[in-house]
């Protein structure tokens, strides 16, 4: 299994709170992803990043940032949880562009905001 | 308006049998596409993938099959088992996309009966 850590993995939360969500690898992977997963949707990506301090938007961006200040860890806040952030969020990494077949997604954190 | 659909949520298939899966996309630019299969409480994790300028990929009991005309692909899975009891998503992607994004189909749940 690739090195992928997500903290917490179950999290409670009321509306208008921050949120942060922590992604860490130990595979030294160049690319780093966040997803969400919700019914009927599959997987949205919402932000991403290509190196330390690279990060680009995704699909569903709006309401989420995202931080990466070291090549192992990748950081997504919400900065004031609403009821539809509540969904799964899976990180996700890969070494390099053009390599589809090689993005490993973490273990998921649900995100419950009340 | 999603752009990799999966129109049936759930399949249900005695083992032993074929299931087959199927996904529609709608961008043309995408020619990359891939099958993810994801268990409760885990991450999705790659199962098989194929390229536009091919209509069959083979890997071992699953076969992916790609109607680039209809835009439409198929995972078939030869002898079902019950282990193959997950959640499986079709995904795309652009060969041109360096960093690996994945668009996402809303998954069928597939459950393979003793």
């Amino acid at each position: 299994d690739a090195g992928i850590t997500q903290s917490p993995r179950h999290k409670v939360t009321e509306t208008g709170t921050p949120v942060t969500l922590r992604c860490h690898q130990t595979e030294n992977h160049r690319y780093m992803y966040w997803y969400r997963q919700d019914p009927g949707h599959g997987l949205r990506l919402i932000h991403y990043s290509y190196g330390v301090k690279d990060t680009d938007k995704g699909e569903v961006s709006d309401g989420y940032s995202v931080s990466r200040s070291k090549t192992e860890d990748f950081l997504l806040t919400l900065e004031s949880a609403t009821s539809s952030q509540t969904s799964v969020y899976f990180c996700a990494i890969s070494p390099a562009g053009g390599l589809a077949d090689f993005v490993y997604f973490g273990p998921g954190t649900r995100l419950t905001v009340t | 308006d999603q752009q990799v659909k999966q129109n049936s949520p759930s399949l249900s298939v005695q083992e032993g049998r074929i299931s087959i899966l199927n996904c529609d996309y709608t961008n043309s630019m995408f020619d990359y596409f891939l099958w993810y299969k994801k268990y409760p409480a885990e991450g999705p994790t790659f199962l098989i993938s194929i390229s536009s300028i091919k209509d069959k990929n083979e890997d071992g009991r699953f076969t992916v099959f790609l109607n680039k005309s209809a835009k439409h692909l198929s995972l078939h899975i030869v002898p079902s088992q019950p282990g193959d009891s997950a959640v499986y998503f079709c995904a795309a992607s652009g060969l041109s996309n360096a960093g690996n994004m994945l668009t996402f189909g809303g998954g069928t749940r597939l459950m393979v009966k003793p």
